[in-house]
């Protein structure tokens, strides 16, 4: 069963903690990205990865870091410099397009609450 | 990434009636996705628009890309419940073969 997932789906936290977002996907997609969205709000992204063992800052990069040792996962840690991590977050995958644009598939998302 | 206004933001209408949201850009683009988010859930791929004019139907939707690829609209014609959520267009931007996503539209029906 082909997708992308995303655990936990919600998560609280205390003020002052760093917290880690699982992201995995087995549809051998190159490209893995996450994004933030805040209420009624639309996305922004936070961090990006083409290759393993590469990663680029998205617009939002400030307070959080990721990894991408395997493929598959691209796992995104919220550190306490977050100053409003409280959000809803989303881990998409896509090919390489090789120039153009492929679509994007989306995990189902973790809710993030900073108590 | 290319940015891009999305109106309305939010639309109200009783089932049954239509439905457009709009999508501007000050500057061309290479290609356009629509993408639709239902309350609670995550944003799913609809549809690509590449080619200059390009209409795209997909059962009671119709996606248009503007003769000068500067903007493009959603229309959904006699809306149903099933349609409630959120309708993202989405140009690229934001890392290579990224995206950027608009605010999005919500569209709220009353039954």
């Amino acid at each position: 069963d082909g997708g992308i997932t995303q655990s936990p789906k919600y998560l609280f936290r205390k003020e002052g903690q760093n917290v880690t977002l699982s992201c995995e996907q087995n549809l051998n997609h190159d490209a893995m990205y996450w994004y933030r969205q805040d209420p009624g709000q639309g996305l922004r992204l936070i961090y990006y990865s083409q290759i393993v063992n590469d990663f680029q800052k998205g617009d939002i990069a400030e307070g959080y870091s990721v990894s991408r040792e395997k493929k598959e996962s691209f796992p995104l840690t919220v550190t306490s410099a977050q100053k409003n991590p409280t959000a809803f977050y989303l881990c998409a995958s896509s090919f390489l397009a090789g120039g153009s644009t492929d679509t994007q598939y989306f995990g189902p998302g973790t809710r993030l609450t900073v108590l | 990434g290319q940015q891009v206004m999305q109106i309305p933001q939010y639309q109200h209408v009783q089932e049954g009636e239509d439905f457009t949201t709009y999508c501007n850009s000050s500057t061309t683009l290479s290609n356009i996705q629509w993408y639709k988010q239902r309350p609670g859930g995550h944003p799913v791929f609809l549809i690509q628009l590449v080619k200059s004019g390009e209409v795209k139907k997909q059962k009671r939707l119709t996606f248009q890309f503007g003769e000068a690829k500067k903007n493009s609209s959603l229309h959904i014609t006699a809306t149903q419940t099933t349609d409630v959520g959120t309708y993202f267009c989405a140009p690229p931007g934001g890392g290579a073969d990224g995206l950027t996503f608009g605010k999005g539209t919500h569209l709220i029906i009353q039954p």
